[in-house]
């Protein structure tokens, strides 16, 4: 079970807009930034969204993150088939001395 | 160009050792954190331990601590795993990441290794 929970399951049609969530505690999103990675099937995970909202240059901005408490999500406007991909949250956490947490990921499918 | 290339992993029995490297360039190495993630096959990602960029701060998984050593050779811009007492559910890819601030320990992975598999059985 990872410390971070998100559904295991995500999917949408081209050009829609999707969201993907990711529930935690106090110790962790609570008090702690938020990062979102991608992997593409068979590749290294690519950074997507760093503290909470920003995102690193090259990643278009149909890319979005928002937190609120202890929760965040990660949103994709004008959604495309190469958007089909599992997509993870991060954070670090308080409560663990310090260490690094994932959530299970999301496996979007672009239908 | 930044570039992170794991080596070091293949087939070893239970309770063997393994010595994971990372050659890295393209950046100031030892300006950067830098991390060590898994992920067993078909499963999710799993950090795995992080050296800060002078070594001064160190952290573990409760999953390897005790078992899994971090450390870093700025002279060679090289960042090293030593795994001991290997199990079956160590069996991962392991990737190497980079911190993403500068001499900040906790921050995003902003690169990564393409990774080297470990794989734990008799």
């Amino acid at each position: 079970q990872s410390v971070l929970t998100q559904p295991p399951s995500a999917s949408g049609t081209p050009g829609q807009r999707v969201t993907i969530s990711c529930s935690g505690s106090s110790s962790n999103i609570g008090s702690n930034y938020v990062y979102w990675y991608q992997q593409l099937p068979g590749t290294a995970p690519k950074l997507l969204i760093y503290r909470n909202n920003q995102r690193p240059s090259g990643v278009p901005d149909r890319f979005s993150g928002s937190k609120s408490g202890t929760s965040a999500s990660l949103a994709i406007s004008g959604l495309r088939s190469e958007d089909e991909a599992d997509y993870y949250c991060a954070a670090w956490d308080d409560s663990l001395s310090g260490q690094g947490v994932f959530g299970g990921g999301t496996k979007l499918t672009v239908l | 160009e930044v570039q992170l290339v794991e080596s070091g992993g293949g087939l070893v029995q239970p309770g063997r050792s393994l010595r994971l490297s990372c050659a890295a360039s393209g950046f100031t190495f030892d300006d950067y954190a830098m991390h060590w993630v898994r992920q067993a096959p078909g499963k999710g990602l799993e950090w795995v331990s992080g050296i800060s960029w002078n070594s001064g701060s160190i952290g573990y998984a409760d999953s390897v601590k005790g078992r899994f050593t971090i450390s870093r050779d700025n002279a060679k811009n090289s960042l090293y795993l030593q795994m001991n007492s290997l199990r079956a559910e160590d069996t991962a890819l392991y990737y190497c990441a980079k911190g993403g601030e500068w001499l900040r320990f906790r921050s995003q992975f902003d690169y990564w290794g393409q990774g080297t598999l470990v794989t734990v059985s008799s």
